[in-house]
């Protein structure tokens, strides 16, 4: 069964620290994996991540993939308020269908304090 | 605005009522997906639309009845839910491409008296 985790669950920093998120995985068929940030309403893409050991940044956002050790990493450096949110991990692999099928972790709940 | 739009925004309702969520993409996408998102556990993937047809059926009980009239629209019908069955409905849809990501809707949150 395919499963994705993700820690920590939560984690509370103050602002102007750097947050490092893990994502592991275990799925069969896996073609790449994907961040989304929720806030209060819909999951928010950040990062689609298909090569092993190539980084990909957004501004203060950034994540690299490795597909070895099956796992990745977001960091956020300088975090601000506005980085509270819900940050999800999901794996992209193909069914038996034919079909692009997510699997979602449980996410990790960031709250940053002023 | 994420280019899919789902209404309503919140539904309560009685396990003995008939309602529908409704879920629209103005992206060009070609599938669309359900998922149920309750409180500590992940997002679920329910049922997969490529093209209208229905692809994937997540093992999802009977009382949600999916709809796809067209490649825009995804309609999900709820009979005789369950108190269990109160969560964040979620419509997400993709060009069917492994590159491309699936973009969300801000989702139906759903209650079940």
């Amino acid at each position: 069964e395919d499963k994705v985790v993700q820690s920590p669950l939560s984690l509370v920093v103050h602002e102007g620290d750097t947050v490092t998120l893990n994502c592991s995985y275990e799925v069969t068929n896996f073609r790449s994996l994907l961040w989304y940030k929720q806030e209060k309403k819909a999951p928010t893409f950040l990062f689609m991540l298909t090569s092993s050991g190539i980084e990909k940044k957004s501004g203060r956002l950034s994540s690299i993939l490795d597909k070895k050790e099956l796992f990745s990493i977001l960091n956020i450096t300088a975090t601000q308020t506005g980085d509270s949110a819900v940050y999800l991990c999901a794996v992209l692999r193909i069914s038996n269908f034919g079909n692009e099928k997510l699997t979602f972790g449980t996410g990790t709940r960031l709250t940053i304090i002023p | 605005e994420t280019g899919v739009t789902q209404t309503p925004r919140h539904l309560v309702m009685g396990m003995t009522n008939k309602k529908s969520l409704k879920c629209e993409q103005h992206l060009g996408h070609n599938a669309m997906y359900w998922y149920k998102q309750s409180a500590k556990k992940p997002l679920e993937l329910m049922f997969v639309y490529n093209f209208k047809e229905q692809t994937e059926n997540n093992s999802v009980p009977s009382r949600f009845s999916p709809e796809c009239p067209n490649s825009s629209h995804l309609f999900l019908h709820l009979h005789t839910l369950q108190p269990e069955d109160s969560a964040l409905y979620l419509c997400a849809s993709s060009s069917g491409t492994v590159h491309q990501p699936q973009h969300f809707g801000d989702g139906t949150r759903l209650s079940i008296l």
